[in-house]
């Protein structure tokens, strides 16, 4: 166990239809990473926040998916009129920042199936 | 960019022998990098990091390799056990941007 925190850890969804996922990071953390990662695939970036503030979203983020992080604590990935080619395995990472980048730790993952 | 890349799919590895996993990647501004390993089901779990000022670190069992010349990284682990089946990722950073890119991996399998 990491300490990051996902839930559901499975998701089934119809065509359409919308879908929250939340992140519970690590404490002390203040960095929050969305990544979306497909069979085969490595891990690809969707978006990250520092504390409250959404610093980055990836071209990969269509206008149907957003993400909220507000209290700077839990982060939530919602995407709106799901598409089969949303189903995937969601991963949300917490780092800490001091004096360069440090290790981000990963939760289990969401993983998303559109019927 | 999306730079980071591995050479094979695929390494089979006889338990108990030492496996070698390699990475290349294009960034040249890239200062740090990451090796993951990811099970079946579960989360990439770290295992690795190494900063560009260095080119070896050491942990348990494991070692990273980082040869900036060629822009090459690799993962030594030691006596491979069963439980070391898994895909293993490299990831890098740079510190112009504050994400973490990922190659597509190499699934290791340990033969009994």
């Amino acid at each position: 166990d990491t300490g990051v925190s996902q839930d559901p850890r499975h998701k089934i969804t119809k065509r359409g239809q919308n879908v929250t996922f939340r992140c519970d990071p690590i404490s002390e953390h203040n960095r929050l990473y969305w990544y979306r990662q497909t069979l085969g695939q490595g891990p690809e970036f969707l978006t990250y926040f520092q504390n409250e503030a959404q610093l980055e979203k990836s071209r990969l983020l269509s206008d149907r998916f957003s993400a909220e992080r507000p209290k700077g604590s839990f982060s939530t990935l919602e995407i709106q009129r799901t598409e089969q080619g949303d189903s995937a395995m969601y991963l949300c990472a917490s780092s800490s920042i001091g004096e360069g980048f440090t290790e981000a730790f990963f939760g289990q993952g969401t993983r998303l199936t559109v019927v | 960019g999306e730079s980071v890349g591995l050479h094979l799919p695929t390494l089979s590895v006889q338990e108990g022998d030492n496996s070698i996993i390699n990475c290349a990647y294009s960034n040249s501004a890239s200062d740090y990098f990451i090796w993951y390993k990811q099970e079946s089901g579960k989360g990439p779990q770290f295992i690795i990091d190494i900063r560009s000022n260095m080119d070896k670190r050491q942990g348990q069992r494991v070692t990273v390799l980082l040869n900036k010349t060629v822009k090459h990284l690799s993962l030594q682990i030691a006596a491979t056990q069963p439980g070391d089946s898994a895909v293993y990722f490299c990831a890098e950073n740079d510190d112009r941007d504050d994400k973490i890119i990922f190659g597509k991996g190499t699934r290791l399998h340990i033969l009994p």
